[in-house]
């Protein structure tokens, strides 16, 4: 089993719509939480942190659930710019490495 | 800009060949790593430096792949004798001690 898994998509919506994207994660230690955004043979971006408060960044809302191990990413009115890979991202517990543990990412593909 | 710059961009090379990659992050990361991502996959850690200790390195990182960061500022990534499956985008990822990290725009390596 993968320690980060994701929906690897794609998800064809249309400018607008909402979408949602679910990550669940393996290590209940796991002590940091992301989101990434990866353009076509780019590097992967920073979209915003993820708290187990939630929080909301413009039009993005992330939110953690740590009893269920469960991380979203919800994405209103979207824009065609909006295209691209999510990466869940989750930093593991333990040591100072801070290392990052990826998902496999989500494709979302905006149709005009 | 993440501050974060890795040369080459891309590199061809035949297989058992030696190649060696550069990654220069900014003077106030003082966290370094490398990541390896191919097609269709997350970014997957291969080690860690702190300053110029290397703290943490991945089953991945075969006897193959060395790594070093003399002197605390940029990083080299070796890889000996390359296999066709070392073919990926090898990524270099930098913070100053929190756990965001960026990273470059990572160096797209094909072995032939």
């Amino acid at each position: 089993r993968k320690e980060v898994e994701q929906d690897p998509g794609p998800f064809n919506v249309p400018e607008g719509a909402t979408v949602a994207f679910n990550c669940t994660y393996s290590n209940s230690a796991s002590q940091s939480f992301f989101w990434y955004r990866q353009d076509c043979r780019k590097e992967p971006k920073l979209l915003m942190s993820v708290y187990s408060s939630g929080n909301e960044d413009g039009r993005f809302t992330a939110q953690l659930n740590r009893a269920s191990q469960y991380i979203s990413l919800l994405i209103r009115d979207s824009k065609l710019s909006d295209s691209a890979t999510y990466l869940c991202v989750v930093s593991p517990m333990g040591g100072a490495t801070n290392k990052l543990i990826f998902g496999t990412g989500t494709l979302l593909a905006v149709q005009p | 800009d993440t501050g974060v710059s890795q040369n080459p961009r891309h590199k061809i090379t035949k297989r058992g060949q030696n190649v060696t990659f550069r990654c220069d992050p900014i003077s106030e990361h003082n966290r370094l790593y490398w990541y390896r991502q191919t097609l269709g996959q997350g970014p997957e850690f291969l080690t860690y430096f702190q300053n110029e200790a290397q703290l943490e390195k991945s089953r991945l990182l075969s006897d193959r792949f060395s790594a070093e960061r003399p002197k605390g500022s940029f990083s080299t990534l070796e890889i000996q004798r390359t296999e066709q499956g070392d073919s990926a985008m090898y990524l270099c990822g930098a913070s100053g001690g929190n756990t965001e990290q960026y990273f470059g725009p990572g160096t797209r390596l094909t072995v032939t």
